[in-house]
């Protein structure tokens, strides 16, 4: 069936410095690929998407990119802060369907 | 609109019992899904509304797992005899959509905590 895969699936960096996650995907149909952050007790919210058309989104501090070749999608969040500190979840969605990574937990240091 | 309002947050059962759930996503999506969420993993696909209509159920979802949307509002998922593998996060979303192969991001409640002991 079709999945997404993610990584790291832990990622320490040093406040200031960058992170980068990392996610690869099996549904050729796959058109739209958003990202959430996940803190402790919430649910997942919507920091940034990109559609299959696009291959590239920036959005102040954060980034993704898309290469529908290969099948890759990848987060870049620059300057990170403690409050970035959160579980991140790449997706991938086709029709009504999306399908959810295992999740990266970022701690950024101070 | 305060967003997508999951009730109740915490709910514990015992094994065997009936539990069910609410969802209020917002007032103006007419798409809602509900996912599941177990201890380190992403969220997994359960069910998917569009208005009132359940157009698709993951096979994840048994027989003893039924949801419902009646007049395209609010959403319940009721899971019935319960077991200890049903303890996990559920999660509602909605979403807007223009058209039916379109898609687009989700808007997720806090979610409902269910332990079954």
């Amino acid at each position: 069936g079709e999945n997404v895969e993610q990584h790291p699936s832990t990622l320490s960096v040093q406040e200031g410095d960058s992170a980068v996650i990392k996610c690869t995907y099996s549904d050729s149909a796959s058109n739209y690929f958003p990202w959430y952050k996940q803190e402790l007790g919430k649910g997942p919210q919507l920091i940034i998407d990109i559609r299959s058309n696009v291959g590239e989104k920036k959005d102040q501090r954060i980034a993704v990119t898309l290469n529908k070749t290969a099948k890759h999608f990848s987060l870049h969040i620059t300057e990170t802060q403690p409050e970035d500190s959160a579980v991140y979840f790449c997706a991938a969605g086709a029709g009504f369907k999306t399908i959810f990574g295992a999740g990266t937990r970022l701690f950024v240091k101070a | 609109d305060t967003g997508v309002s999951q009730d109740p947050r915490h709910k514990i059962t015992k094994r065997g019992q009936n539990v069910t759930f609410r969802c209020d996503p917002i007032s103006e999506h007419n798409r809602l899904y509900w996912y599941r969420q177990t201890l380190g993993q992403g969220p997994e696909f359960l069910t998917y509304f569009q208005n009132e209509a359940q157009l698709e159920k993951s096979r994840l979802l048994s027989d003893r797992f039924s949801a419902e949307r009646p007049k395209g509002s609010f959403s319940t998922l009721e899971i019935q005899r319960t077991e200890q593998g049903d303890s996990a996060m559920y999660l509602c979303a909605s979403s807007l959509a223009r058209g039916q192969g379109s898609n687009g991001g989700y808007t997720f409640g806090s979610g409902t905590r269910l332990t079954v002991v």
